[in-house]
């Protein structure tokens, strides 16, 4: 089974720009996950998509959305980029949402965002 | 509320040699616990996890078990080999989809 893949794995954009990210989940994980990762703040949730509906959100600005596709597909969207949004950016899948404390989410390689 | 703490690293070690990376958490209620590993360059990778109180968690040699009393989830392994290097993330679930992550240790293991 393919693991999870998102696209692209690298961007450069500049201040002001906006960027989508893309996301496809392990074939029948219906949940997905997204988190930023940088060397200060370390891996903070940004937001968690099930049956194309947002069902968790961090404490990120407006700035940062998201949708899920019929298909389970995920795009994430920043827009009115700044430099602090140069991060690494994974998605995870879940197969189930019967418990979120216990279910497992699998992580894609990640997006290499960097904001000149 | 929640949080998730690690020894900071680097942590270098000899090959053969034993491994702990300590992690404690705080929460309410009864949450699950994670340790996962990111190559250089790559995604995170589920190493093992436990779900309730006094579960041991184990893959590829590495071993945690979930202590409530202690709030504990210290990883170990008892011979460490060089693609062990990695950075090493304790995390926690207790609710919704948003993991909960330590900062990271990163392990170094020399030949």
């Amino acid at each position: 089974k393919a693991g999870v893949t998102q696209t692209p794995r690298y961007l450069i954009k500049t201040r002001g720009q906006q960027v989508t990210l893309s996301c496809s989940p392990i074939s029948g994980h219906r949940s997905v996950s997204w988190y930023q990762q940088t060397p200060g703040q370390g891996l903070q949730f940004l937001f968690e998509y099930f049956s194309e509906t947002q069902r968790n959100k961090g404490n990120f600005p407006g700035r940062f959305s998201g949708r899920q596709f019929s298909n389970s597909r995920s795009e994430m969207n920043v827009s009115t980029l700044e430099l602090g949004d140069s991060a690494l950016y994974l998605c995870a899948s879940s197969q189930k949402r019967t418990n979120p404390v216990t279910d497992t989410q699998y992580f894609g390689p990640g997006t290499r965002l960097t904001v000149l | 509320g929640d949080s998730v703490t690690q020894m900071e690293g680097p942590v270098t070690l000899s090959e053969e040699a034993c491994l702990t990376i300590n992690c404690t958490y705080t929460a309410t209620g009864y949450p699950s616990l994670f340790w996962y590993v990111q190559y250089p360059g790559e995604g995170l990778q589920l190493l093992l996890k436990a779900t309730k109180a006094d579960d041991k968690g184990s893959n590829k040699g590495f071993e945690a078990t979930y202590r409530k009393e202690t709030t504990s989830f210290h990883l170990e392994k008892g011979s460490v080999q060089v693609s062990d290097s990695a950075v090493y993330f304790c995390a926690l679930a207790n609710s919704g989809y948003a993991l909960n992550f330590g900062k990271g240790t990163s392990l170094l293991v020399t030949p």
